[in-house]
């Protein structure tokens, strides 16, 4: 069964940093891509970054680029999002999750998400 | 970038009702369409991938259709349990990107 925990979140001040992690069991961890994908208080998804099996490819969102940095550990079927220079516009459930590996691409299973909030 | 926009962004529906949402992107994106559904404070679930594959375990009263630029979810026969937000998602070109969502509740 495909499992995905995230952890990590929490209150945080503007200008702040955070580190999610996300650990992965019950598929083969290095040959997926990996995505973080975030929701405001009852807003609509947004895609943040993904991440390729290997990690050579990796993609951010606009919004948080220059900010966000997406990594993994296939040693340790590991995921992370490590988060500076946080904006109250940052609020969200960050969730991460499973793509494929390869085209077409979806996101196939998500965590439970754990809630970012960026206040003073 | 690719603006997914769904329609209607909320609807009203009985068990048993046929229910259709439209997801409509900027640009031709080709079969690479997703939908998820959503409970309320719980994480989205894939139903459908590449416009009309249905994810295992999905019921086969949900079904996807379309090319190009114009997208359909259909649940032929609205159960208590499809009562959610469903979220289209294009896969085309990063940044990968989601429609606004449609909530369906209950008439």
């Amino acid at each position: 069964e495909v499992q995905l925990v995230e952890s990590g979140g929490g209150l945080v001040k503007p200008g702040g940093s955070l580190r999610l992690s996300c650990a992965a069991s019950g598929f083969t961890f290095s040959s997926y891509t990996m995505n973080w994908v975030r929701q405001a208080p009852g807003k609509g998804l947004e895609w943040v970054s993904s991440i390729s099996s290997s990690g050579t490819y990796i993609y951010y969102a606009d919004s948080v680029k220059g900010r966000f940095t997406i990594s993994r550990d296939n040693a340790k079927n590991s995921l992370y999002l490590q988060m500076n220079s946080l904006r109250a516009e940052d609020t969200s459930v960050y969730y991460c999750v499973l793509g494929t590996t390869g085209k077409p691409e979806y996101f196939q299973h998500w965590g439970q998400g754990t809630l970012v909030t960026v206040s003073s | 970038d690719i603006q997914m926009t769904q329609s209607p962004s909320s609807l009203s529906a009985s068990v048993g009702d046929r229910v259709t949402i439209t997801c409509r992107a900027s640009q031709s994106i080709s079969s690479y369409l997703n939908w998820y559904q959503q409970k309320p404070g719980k994480a989205p679930k894939l139903l459908i991938y590449a416009a009309s594959s249905v994810q295992s375990g999905v019921p086969s009263r949900i079904s996807g259709s379309g090319s190009g630029t114009d997208f359909t979810l259909t649940i032929s026969s609205l159960q208590p349990g499809d009562f959610a937000t469903y979220y289209c998602q294009q896969s085309y070109s990063t940044p990968w990107t989601f429609g606004q969502g449609t909530k369906v509740e209950i008439k």
